[in-house]
Parts: C-alpha cells; sequence; structure tokens
C-alpha cells in the first residue's frame, strides 16, 4: 500500500528565512507524481508545487522548490524567504495511475516576524 | 469563475439523521472527488467520479453514497449519520482524472454529528 509520512508536526521559521518541510512516500511503482498543498486558516487547499517521477530536474515555483530523491523517496519542500502569508498547514500528496491521491497527515507551518 | 463551490459551509446533525453535501464546479472537468479530513491525518478519499455517469469507492466510502448529476455537479449522501462522521469534507475537480492532473478543491463543509 502506497502510504505518506511527513515526519514533522510542527515547523517554525523566522520571516524571510528558509525552511525545508519533509516527506517520504513508499510505493513500489516507478511512474507516479508528487504535490505539496497549503491549507491555510481559511480551509482551502491550494496546491504549490508539483512533481513527475520520471523527472529528474526538482520542480521550482518562485520561493517554493522541491528536494526530490526518487532512490530514497523523499519529497521534501522549501520555503525560501519565507513570508507571513505562508503560515498554513503543508500536506505533502502521492498518486499513481493505479492508486488514488494519498496525502501525509501534514505539517503546520508557523512564520515568526 | 467560481471553480469549485460546496454547500453548506457548516452543519449539525443528529444521529440517524441524513444530509446531502452538493459540490458543483464551472471549470469544465471531467473527474470529481469527495474527501474527508479529520484532525491529526491527511485527507482521505471517500468517492470519485472519473467521468460523467460513473463513480468508484476509494479508500474510506462506508457510511456514504453519491451521485453524479451531471458534469458540473456530484453530491455526497449520509442516509443515517453517525459520530464517527463529523469531519470537513472537501470536494474536488480536475481535467481529466489522470495520475498527473492537478486537484482543485472546494471551501470544504464541517460537518458536525451529535
Amino acid at each position: 500500500a502506497q502510504t505518506v509520512t511527513q515526519s514533522q508536526p510542527e515547523m517554525s521559521v523566522q520571516e524571510a528565512e528558509t525552511v525545508t518541510l519533509s516527506c517520504t512516500y513508499d510505493t513500489s511503482e516507478s511512474d507516479y507524481y508528487l504535490f505539496w498543498y497549503k491549507q491555510p486558516p481559511s480551509r482551502q487547499m491550494i496546491l504549490v508545487i508539483r512533481q513527475e517521477a520520471y523527472k529528474q530536474q526538482n520542480a521550482t515555483e518562485n520561493r517554493f522548490s522541491v528536494n526530490f530523491q526518487k532512490a530514497a523517496k523523499s519529497f521534501s519542500l522549501k520555503i525560501s524567504d519565507s513570508q507571513l502569508g505562508d503560515a498554513a498547514m503543508y500536506f505533502c500528496a502521492y498518486r499513481s495511475a493505479s492508486k488514488d491521491m494519498r496525502f501525509g497527515a501534514g505539517t503546520r507551518l508557523t512564520v515568526k516576524p | 469563475n467560481a471553480g469549485v463551490t460546496q454547500t453548506p459551509k457548516f452543519q449539525v446533525l443528529k444521529t440517524g439523521q441524513s444530509m446531502t453535501l452538493q459540490c458543483a464546479q464551472d471549470m469544465n472537468h471531467n473527474s470529481m472527488y469527495w474527501y474527508r479530513q479529520d484532525p491529526g491525518m491527511g485527507l482521505r478519499l471517500i468517492y470519485y467520479s472519473a467521468s460523467e455517469g460513473t463513480t468508484d469507492k476509494g479508500e474510506v466510502p462506508n457510511g456514504y453514497n453519491v451521485s453524479r448529476l451531471n458534469k458540473r455537479e456530484f453530491s455526497l449522501r449520509l442516509e443515517s449519520a453517525a459520530p464517527s462522521q463529523t469531519s470537513v469534507y472537501f470536494c474536488a475537480s480536475s481535467p481529466l482524472g489522470s495520475s498527473s492532473d492537478t486537484q482543485y478543491f472546494g471551501p470544504g463543509t464541517r460537518l458536525t454529528v451529535l
């Protein structure tokens, strides 16, 4: 069974600093997709970034980037120049052709001014 | 363009009552999903509809039924609510339903069953 593990229930970062959120997953498949979603207090789930497993290059979206280590089954999210608006729950998610989207338990990120 | 909308935003039920959660999307997406979110856990898939006219069970379907009314609308029904169904429910849609698709989420419905 595919499982997604986020080992950090809570993280905090100083405004303008960099923080990395961890995610590992378990799969026997070779073709799959990984996602990071942000859930602010409004509860709206917002896609932050996605990564195709067949691509070696790490995805980047402005201040957000990932470190994708396929062999280690690791998919961490780096937020650079953290802003107050980045405070939210962050969920890592996995999906393959044969399986539904599976989410981790989430990491609550606090940004300190 | 409203994206994915859900009604109601909040609901309180008594054990044994029934209700239907409504979801609609205006992005002409083929696939729609219902998830539940419980404290300390990620979202878990209840049911999904890959395309109009089809529905399939997800990870936690027991106690729920769904209807894909048309391409835009996908409803979730609780026939006899139980306290274990207290949760936040999210509807989502995606263009094709493939594993590469981005899913777009509604704002959620907070349901409490007493």
